[in-house]
């Protein structure tokens, strides 16, 4: 079973406040890195998936980087907005194998 | 699209009755997976397939079995269910892109064992 941590495991944010939280993977083997959005009763969505060291990519305000030298990947979000609120959830994909590794998630909530 | 679909959405069970979860999906995915959340323990994996006729077991296996006789559909069983089960699940579908293709989630299926 690989190791994928998620921190912090809960975030209160005011509306309007920058944030980011962290994804950390095992540096070895490495071949991609997904960050899903889980809205409450719904399912997973993919926002973004990784595959270079040094990838950075952007989706309106939120956007990530990975660092696969290190395994760790950070999820930003600027100017947070309630609808912002959910559970972001990461998923490493080592090389070779069919199966993503979920984090725990960190869960989000934005007050107005 | 349809997506991915599960049924059913919610369900109760008796301690030792049986049922079983589909998946189904539109997109010719390859890859299918079940898996359980629980509150403080993410998604764990509990038997996946990387095609038609092939099953393996992930993380969570046991009092489970799945079958996967058509490449659209991925069936979940509980032969024996246990108070243990209660969980949500949650199936997901991958194509064959290789592992940087995004997974697709069904809605759930939340499950209660009395």
């Amino acid at each position: 079973i690989l190791n994928v941590e998620q921190s912090p495991q809960s975030l209160h944010v005011q509306e309007g406040d920058s944030t980011n939280f962290t994804c950390s993977f095992p540096s070895s083997n490495f071949y991609a890195l997904h960050w899903y959005r889980w809205e409450t009763a719904k399912s997973p969505e993919a926002l973004f998936v990784m595959t270079l060291n040094g990838d950075e990519k952007k989706k309106g305000r939120i956007s990530a980087t990975l660092n696969t030298k290190e395994g760790y990947s950070y999820l930003y979000i600027k100017g947070s907005q309630p609808e912002d609120s959910a559970t972001y959830l990461c998923a490493f994909s080592p090389w070779g194998s069919y199966i993503p590794t979920f984090g725990r998630g960190t869960s989000l909530i934005v007050h107005p | 699209n349809a997506g991915v679909t599960q049924t059913p959405k919610f369900r109760v069970l008796k301690t030792g009755q049986s049922m079983t979860l589909l998946c189904a999906q539109d997109m010719n995915h390859e890859y299918m997976y079940w898996y359980r959340q629980d509150p403080g323990m993410g998604l764990r994996l509990i038997h996946y397939s990387v095609g038609e006729g092939t099953t393996a077991k992930g993380e969570v296996p046991d009092g489970y079995n799945v079958s996967r006789l058509k490449k659209q559909n991925f069936l979940l069983g509980l032969e024996s269910a246990a108070p243990s089960q209660t969980s949500v699940y949650f199936c997901a579908s991958r194509g064959t892109g290789g592992s940087n293709t995004e997974a697709f989630f069904g809605q759930g299926t939340r499950l209660t064992v009395v």
